[in-house]
């Protein structure tokens, strides 16, 4: 069964609003996931390093003040995308590693697909 | 220096025949490389890794073959079939899969029945 989950896995908003995806990890604890952006027929895009318990790292060219990442646990992390534009709509997931820091296994969640209209 | 370069870009297999997807690295800090299967809608799942210390390795129907001092590594999907009809994504990434991960460009594999 899935070990990380996503959610909403659908959301459609209008220009201008902020939009919230949770992942979490079911069964074990996290204390680092990541977040991806896939644009259609494209490869995953590493936006950021969700941290728990300190600042999220961003890849150069995300903007970290429009995805607000927060690592509130060490199985929920969440991407705040804000003022969302057209542009911004995308599939969204994130990945967790199992076992922490000798672990071979990275989970991803469902994805999360995002419509900014 | 941390690309890594996946093709083909599609692949057309019949039904039984052999599908085969490669993958070129430069960073020779990489030491784990999986390999993910991704549907329509889906997120990508985890189908068989390898680390550098090995040649290759085997799960079923799936085969990494890896050349170290080449720096490529290959899937293999031995008897294709129509339900094997995805995107496939090799990867690499430092210190296991703790790291975040380099993707490749992806292949769009279909099966023919």
């Amino acid at each position: 069964g899935a070990v990380v989950s996503q959610h909403p896995s659908r959301v459609i908003c209008k220009s201008g609003t902020s939009v919230k995806i949770e992942c979490r990890s079911l069964d074990f604890q996290a204390t680092t996931m990541f977040w991806y952006r896939q644009f259609p027929k494209q490869s995953l895009m590493l936006m950021a390093t969700s941290n728990e318990g300190s600042k999220a790292t961003y890849e150069q060219g995300v903007e970290k003040d429009k995805f607000l990442i927060n690592h509130a646990s060490l199985t929920l992390s969440t991407l705040t995308v804000t003022s969302a534009h057209p542009e911004d709509s995308s599939f969204y997931i994130c990945s967790a590693p199992r076992g922490g820091i000798s672990t071979d296994t990275q989970y991803f969640g469902p994805g999360t697909r995002l419509t900014v209209l | 220096q941390q690309q890594v370069k996946q093709s083909p870009q599609s692949l057309i297999v019949q039904k039984g025949g052999i599908s085969i997807i490669n993958c070129a690295y430069e960073n020779t800090a990489f030491d784990y490389f999986p390999w993910y299967q991704q549907f329509p809608g889906k997120g990508p799942a985890l189908l068989i890794a390898i680390r550098p210390d090995v040649s290759e390795k085997k799960e079923g129907r799936f085969t990494i073959s890896f050349n170290k001092s080449a720096k490529q590594f290959s899937l293999h999907i031995m008897d294709s079939q129509p339900g094997d009809s995805a995107t496939y994504f090799c990867a690499a990434s430092v210190d296991q899969g703790a790291q975040k991960l380099v993707f490749g460009q992806g292949t769009r594999l279909t099966i023919n029945p």
